[in-house]
């Protein structure tokens, strides 16, 4: 199985900062990468698939990078509805496998 | 919109059967996979399941396999996911996810791209 491990597991900022989270898989998943943000006692929400495509209706300062087996989830200016806790997830073989978790907290 | 509705979690006792659904609406649901995911109490997202558009092709979770039997009514616009021999560890929230794909000239990228509010399976004697 492809084991996903994101960092920072958790992370305080304030309104208004850049952010970035990384996650990294076990072996090469080409662009099979995909984020999620989940809020308490809700559902995931797509944010980002094939590692950079912006889903639909989801604000412009959220962007996703890198390639390979190391990927990254960047916040260019924190909002007040985004904190939450955000996972990554790989697509490129099943078991499909999701990262941690990086819980975003307001400093 | 899409719409997705699972229904059918509650409490069992260890070793006990359930079965849950997922009503979908919104999109044409013959022509796309469809996938279980779980969520333990104050823990991560874990992949359970997923069936082709057509039903014909189905896999698991190592954790799950010859025990959860997923399966859809493309005419009824239905997922289930039937749950046998549960252990205290399978006590999580299922969501019922709509899988979508970018296609590539190397392969298909899959993503989760709705998913349903979950339904809540308690295993406790």
């Amino acid at each position: 199985d492809i084991q996903m491990t994101q960092s920072p597991s958790s992370l305080s900022a304030s309104a208004g900062d850049r952010v970035t989270i990384t996650c990294r898989a076990s072996q090469t998943i080409n662009l099979y990468l995909n984020w999620y943000q989940q809020k308490p006692g809700k559902a995931p929400k797509l944010l980002i698939s094939a590692a950079s495509k912006l889903q639909y209706g989801v604000p412009s300062r959220f962007s996703g990078g890198g390639s390979g087996s190391n990927f990254t989830l960047t916040i260019s200016s924190l909002q007040p509805e985004d904190f939450a806790t955000y996972y990554c997830q790989q697509s490129d073989s099943t078991p499909y496998t999701f990262g941690q978790g990086t819980k975003l907290e307001i400093k | 919109q899409v719409q997705l509705v699972e229904s059918g979690g509650g409490v069992v006792q260890p070793g006990r059967s359930l079965g849950l659904s997922c009503a979908a609406s919104g999109f044409t649901f013959r022509t796309y996979g469809m996938h279980w995911v779980r969520q333990a109490p104050g823990k991560g997202l874990e992949w359970v399941a997923v069936v082709s558009y057509d039903g014909s092709n189905k896999d698991y979770a190592d954790s799950v396999k010859g025990r959860f039997t997923i399966s859809r009514d493309n005419s009824e616009n239905t997922l289930f996911l039937q749950l046998s021999s549960l252990r205290p560890e399978d006590t999580a929230v299922y969501f019922c996810a709509k899988e979508g794909v970018h296609y590539f000239g190397s392969g298909n990228a899959n993503y989760f791209d709705s998913w349903g509010q979950g339904t809540l399976v308690s295993v406790s004697s």
